[in-house]
């Protein structure tokens, strides 16, 4: 079946450093893609997303960049701060109509001050 | 605005026994979709409402139902409680007008442990 998969299940990084959190996925027909980030305990947190007709999306020190030729979707965070650690995953919306998001399985992304 | 409010957000069960979840949508938001965490599967869709129907739903088994009120606000049921439905059960709401889809916002979950 299609699928939306995470590359690396753990980053870590040190405070100050760019991270960068992949993510493919299968789907041809997804046209819309949205970045959660999970705190423990927690629902997942809104982050950004994109539409199939940007390769690039811009945030508060996120970025998010599609790759529709190869179907890759990266959560780029700058200057990441401890407050950054949580789990993020990557979601779509595609191929069944309305909204049904399928989730990527999750990065544990991990910093260090 | 108030965010997506989930109750209760713990819960106790034992085998056989059913539980009813309620979520309420961020004000103006007419869809609720519901979902399923486990450490195992990660998370999963269940069902989605828009005023009032059930438009989608996910491979469960049927043990798992739910509603929406004219309110927005919804309700899940699951009857016949199994251990492996121990999870974090996660609703979220969007405006989903249109035929766009949008963005969904999450409730924080209500824990069901089934013992």
């Amino acid at each position: 079946g299609e699928s939306v998969g995470l590359h690396l299940p753990t980053l870590s990084v040190q405070e100050g450093d760019n991270s960068i959190i992949n993510c493919a996925y299968s789907n041809s027909a997804s046209d819309y893609f949205i970045w959660y980030k999970q705190e423990s305990g927690k629902g997942p947190q809104f982050i950004i997303d994109i539409r199939s007709n940007m390769d690039k999306r811009q945030g508060q020190r996120v970025t998010v960049l599609l790759n529709k030729t190869v179907k890759h979707l990266s959560l780029q965070i700058a200057a990441t701060q401890p407050g950054d650690s949580a789990v993020y995953f990557c979601a779509e919306f595609g191929g069944s109509g309305y909204s049904t998001l399928t989730f990527g399985k999750g990065t544990m992304l991990l910093v260090s001050p | 605005k108030a965010g997506v409010t989930q109750t209760p957000r713990y819960l106790i069960k034992t085998r056989g026994q059913q539980v009813t979840l309620s979520c309420s949508p961020i004000s103006g938001h007419r869809s609720v979709s519901w979902y399923q965490q486990t450490p195992g599967q990660g998370l999963q869709f269940l069902f989605e409402y828009f005023s009032e129907t059930q438009r989608n739903k996910g491979n469960f088994p049927g043990r798992f139902s739910g509603r929406q009120f004219s309110n927005s606000r919804s309700e899940m049921n699951v009857s016949t409680l199994e251990l492996g439905d121990s999870a974090l059960y996660l609703c979220a709401s969007s405006l989903a007008s249109g035929g766009r889809v949008e963005t969904q916002y999450f409730g924080p979950g209500t824990r069901l442990l089934v013992l």
